[in-house]
């Protein structure tokens, strides 16, 4: 079947600017999470979604980061006055649907660059 | 805190010799430990997870709770092994977010 899917790829974003990234996880899936991965370095956790239900979202950087999955599938992760310091890959990944230790799949990220 | 490390940022190897990727963690509690790879242009995948006990491509990790390691052997390198490497961890309950390490590059020589 389809796996996680992202959109857009690749943003060029001016400083400033807001954005909206969008997650398309794997149908049936419970559980979603946004992580920031920043060049040179591994992903780190950003949110994580049950359902619709945000559950953690302890590890977004900044109240400019607001995510939300209104219906318990897809996802938008908005960045709103973006900085410099926000260009990063930008990855989802879901697991399900017993939404508990199951793998997590990941999407193929969404580039962001904001100048 | 929870934390990996992978010390070594770019591992390179000849063909047909061994490799070993290094892993080592902080948890407070019993983790489970992931390792996740990534091909060139594709998307980060898992290889494998500790409790499965499983051998991927020919890969395998053992969890040494004394040493609080975790690290990824193969006991011949091939080409398509070339890769970057991702050792994880997350906890058994409350949140169920990836803690990964920085990532070490494996570069496969012919």
């Amino acid at each position: 079947g389809a796996g996680v899917s992202q959109s857009p790829r690749y943003k060029v974003a001016k400083r400033g600017q807001d954005v909206a990234l969008r997650c398309d996880p794997i149908s049936g899936h419970v559980s979603l999470f946004w992580y920031q991965q920043a060049l040179g370095q591994g992903p780190e956790f950003l949110t994580y979604f049950q359902n619709e239900a945000q559950l953690d979202k302890s590890g977004l950087p900044s109240d400019r980061f607001f995510a939300e999955r209104p219906e318990g599938s897809v996802s938008t992760l908005k960045i709103q006055r973006t900085q410099q310091e926000d260009s990063a890959v930008y990855l989802c990944a879901s697991s399900g649907p017993g939404g508990g230790t199951e793998t997590q799949y990941f999407g193929p990220g969404t580039r962001l660059l904001v100048l | 805190a929870q934390r990996v490390t992978q010390p070594e940022k770019l591992l390179s190897v000849f063909k047909g010799a061994p490799v070993e990727l290094k892993c080592n963690y902080s948890y407070s509690g019993s983790p489970e430990l992931f390792w996740y790879v990534q091909y060139s242009r594709q998307r980060l995948q898992l290889l494998l997870r500790h409790i499965s006990r499983e051998s991927i491509k020919g890969f395998t990790a053992d969890l040494n709770k004394g040493e609080t390691s975790f690290h990824l052997k193969k006991p011949f390198a091939q080409e398509e092994d070339s890769a970057m490497y991702y050792c994880a961890l997350s906890g058994w309950t409350g949140r169920r977010a990836l803690t990964f390490g920085s990532g070490t590059r494996l570069q496969v020589q012919p």
